[in-house]
């Protein structure tokens, strides 16, 4: 069954450095997500990617987060200068988005990235 | 999208149904009602998808009422590995690449 992976499975870090969280989508899906979850909370989104370009991000996306499609497999996510409060799973999800008719495709979740901020 | 409601808590033992109910008052008519499943430490999971009165597959059965106002999650016999958080969310059709909103779900506890 394909599968959605992500690299590495934990990253440590110190406070003010940048961070590259990598995902693979499964093949032949359309949308990239990148979500996150803080210990104990809930799951928060953070963009969308459609078409090589950001569809829809949230409050929690701003100018330190980028995203990028570097080829024509992996969907990633970049933190310029990470902050405590950056500590988090992050998730990686993709979607086929190519159904035709009323069903709705589901979106597939990664294993996540544990970013550890110090 | 429309907010959806669920009990923050429920406990169960080995072998009964469970019964997760989501109210969603404000569903619009291109909404779906989907459920997640996450266990600790893993990304949410895809269990089950409807838009109207019931529909079954190998994990789940989901009951939606005409009014499509509510949601109830049918979990038949549980295990002790069906402890796990369980996430009521809507999607639109219309939208196919609008994030999915995560409310705080329902941790469900399956003991022996």
């Amino acid at each position: 069954e394909p599968e959605v992976t992500q690299t590495p499975s934990h990253q440590v870090t110190q406070m003010g450095q940048e961070v590259i969280l990598r995902c693979v989508p499964i093949s032949n899906h359309l949308y990239f997500y990148w979500y996150r979850q803080i210990l104990g909370q809930k799951v928060e989104f953070l963009v969308s990617f459609y078409n090589n370009e950001i569809s829809e991000k949230s409050e929690i996306f701003d100018d330190q987060f980028s995203v990028e499609r570097p080829d024509g497999s992996n969907f990633t996510l970049k933190i310029r200068s990470t902050k405590l409060e950056d500590s988090a799973m992050y998730f990686c999800a993709s979607r086929d988005g190519g159904s035709s008719g009323r069903k709705l495709d589901e979106q597939f979740f990664g294993p996540g990235t544990r970013l550890t901020v110090l | 999208l429309a907010k959806t409601t669920q009990p923050i808590s429920m406990d169960s033992y080995e072998g009964q149904e469970v019964n997760i109910t989501c109210s969603h008052n404000n569903i619009a008519t291109n909404d779906y009602i989907t459920w997640y499943q996450q266990f600790p430490s893993q990304g949410p999971r895809f269990i089950i998808q409807g838009y109207k009165t019931k529909v079954t597959n190998e994990v789940a059965s989901l009951f939606i009422p005409a009014d499509r106002k509510s949601s109830t999650l049918s979990l038949p016999r549980v295990s002790l590995s069906d402890t796990a958080v369980y996430y009521c969310l809507v999607d639109s059709l219309n939208q196919a690449g609008t994030a999915l909103i995560f409310g705080k779900g329902t941790t469900l506890s399956v003991s022996s």
